[in-house]
């Protein structure tokens, strides 16, 4: 089915560990973003994306990296994880906007990855 | 500080009843969006709006620009609308900035 999915939808993972977060759009939206998820904080931008190989970084970046080689995916890596990462993770997408902003574009969200750093 | 304050935080209404929720920001915006999350997690965009009112079955959003803030209302109210209600905004600077959202439950 067309769609935005996310894997895994939960992982538990341990402090200083690389943990890798998929996201899979069938769309071929331009735009992918990854965000956090806390409570109390709503959500939060780590990085988005343009277009293939073009990624740029949002409110909270740091301890994460992403890369994007091809237009449908857009992988999250936690390099070391820490309990701070302990999360909801949710990807989204969108279509190009015609001279707007980012949020000018409605999106569209994946249906989130529980992340547990112990 | 928070760009983006929601009001209230929890609301219970009974099946029927006409519902309000409030969202006021604190920066230039060039659009407004409404969210909704499911109980099981799932985020789904409601509206996207930069001015006016817009309306998609028993919801209706409103804006106002001069004054910084949006209104949610849902109309005849039943227990499927119970969610966690969103307000996000974003800038001509490509910065977002989201609600701790508005946790709705609508009571048969």
């Amino acid at each position: 089915d067309a769609g935005i999915t996310q894997s895994p939808r939960y992982k538990i993972t341990e402090t200083g560990r690389q943990v890798t977060l998929m996201c899979h759009q069938t769309w071929s939206h331009s735009y992918m973003f990854w965000y956090r998820q806390d409570l109390g904080h709503g959500l939060r931008l780590i990085y988005y994306s343009a277009a293939a190989d073009i990624t740029d970084k949002g409110e909270v970046p740091d301890g994460y990296v992403v890369s994007r080689s091809k237009t449908e995916n857009f992988p999250l890596t936690l390099e070391s994880a820490t309990r701070s990462q302990t999360s909801v993770y949710f990807c989204a997408s969108s279509d190009i906007s015609a001279g707007g902003t980012l949020l000018a574009m409605k999106q569209f969200f994946g249906p989130g990855t529980r992340l547990t750093v112990l | 500080k928070n760009e983006v304050e929601q009001s209230p935080q929890n609301l219970t209404a009974q099946e029927g009843e006409f519902i309000t929720i409030n969202c006021s920001y604190s920066v230039g915006i060039s659009a407004l969006h409404w969210l909704q999350q499911h109980p099981g997690g799932g985020i789904v965009s409601l509206f996207m709006l930069s001015s006016g009112k817009k309306k998609h079955g028993r919801l209706i959003a409103t804006i106002n620009i001069q004054e910084k803030h949006s209104s949610l209302h849902i109309t005849a109210s039943h227990p499927r609308d119970s969610a966690v209600y969103i307000c996000a905004v974003g800038n001509t600077g490509n910065q977002f900035y989201f609600g701790t959202g508005t946790s709705l439950t609508v009571i048969p």
